[in-house]
């Protein structure tokens, strides 16, 4: 079946820009993590989502990041403007409800801010 | 969350067994040990998890000391499409005592193993 997908795969953002970033996760999976990857970092948590509720967003560096999923399904990503050090790969991923430590990782949006 | 140690890089010949250790000696009783893997320009990928036993899939083995502070991932006959970061991570899939972690995964730097012809 499908499996996590992300779009866009690249997007180069002058600085000072919002950028939005799309989650499709695989169906019927409640679960859904964000995490942005530094160069030659690991990923870092930014943000749960349950359904539509967003449980945890203490990971999120800012108040210029937000993070949407209204329908339970598609999930959104903004950042408003970006800096360069925004710059990084931002990688989605979605489980079961009950094995949330068993997630499932999109190919990632690669973020460039100028 | 608790913290896991990872050599920073190994090698392995192809065909043989890939031993990768971690330590988590502060690993706590409802945390499980997860493994992952990068291959460059993807996302993670799961390989294997546990609590206390041992444990095998079509992918690898998770060895888990007796008192849990450390674990071996075994690939049995590495590939050079192994060769990626590996990632030892400690986490409650159902969130910890206060349930404030929701079985988010703290990924510390890794081990990169590189498989050789």
């Amino acid at each position: 079946g499908a499996g996590v997908s992300q779009s866009p795969r690249y997007k180069v953002a002058k600085r000072g820009q919002d950028v939005a970033l799309r989650c499709d996760p695989i169906s019927g999976h409640v679960s859904l993590f964000w995490y942005q990857q530094a160069l030659g970092q690991g990923p870092e948590f930014l943000t749960y989502f349950q359904n539509e509720a967003q449980l945890d967003k203490s990971g999120l560096p800012s108040d210029r990041f937000f993070a949407e999923r209204p329908e339970g399904s598609v999930s959104t990503l903004k950042i408003q403007r970006t800096q360069q050090e925004d710059s990084a790969v931002y990688l989605c991923a979605s489980s079961l409800e009950e094995r949330r430590g068993e997630q499932f990782f999109g190919p990632g949006t690669r973020l460039t801010v100028l | 969350d608790a913290k896991t140690t990872q050599p920073t890089s190994m090698d392995c010949a192809e065909g043989r067994a890939a031993n990768l250790p971690c330590n988590h000696s502060t690993i706590s009783g409802n945390e499980y040990v997860y493994w992952y893997r990068q291959i460059h320009s993807q996302g993670p990928q799961y390989i294997i998890h546990g609590l206390k036993n041992n444990e095998t899939n079509e992918m690898a083995s998770l060895i888990i000391t007796e008192d849990r502070k450390s674990s071996t991932l075994i690939l049995p006959h590495a590939t050079l499409r192994d060769t990626a970061v590996y990632y030892c991570i400690v986490s409650s899939p159902r969130g910890n005592a206060g349930g404030t972690s929701y079985g988010k995964l703290t990924f510390g730097q890794g081990t990169i193993l590189t498989v050789h012809p």
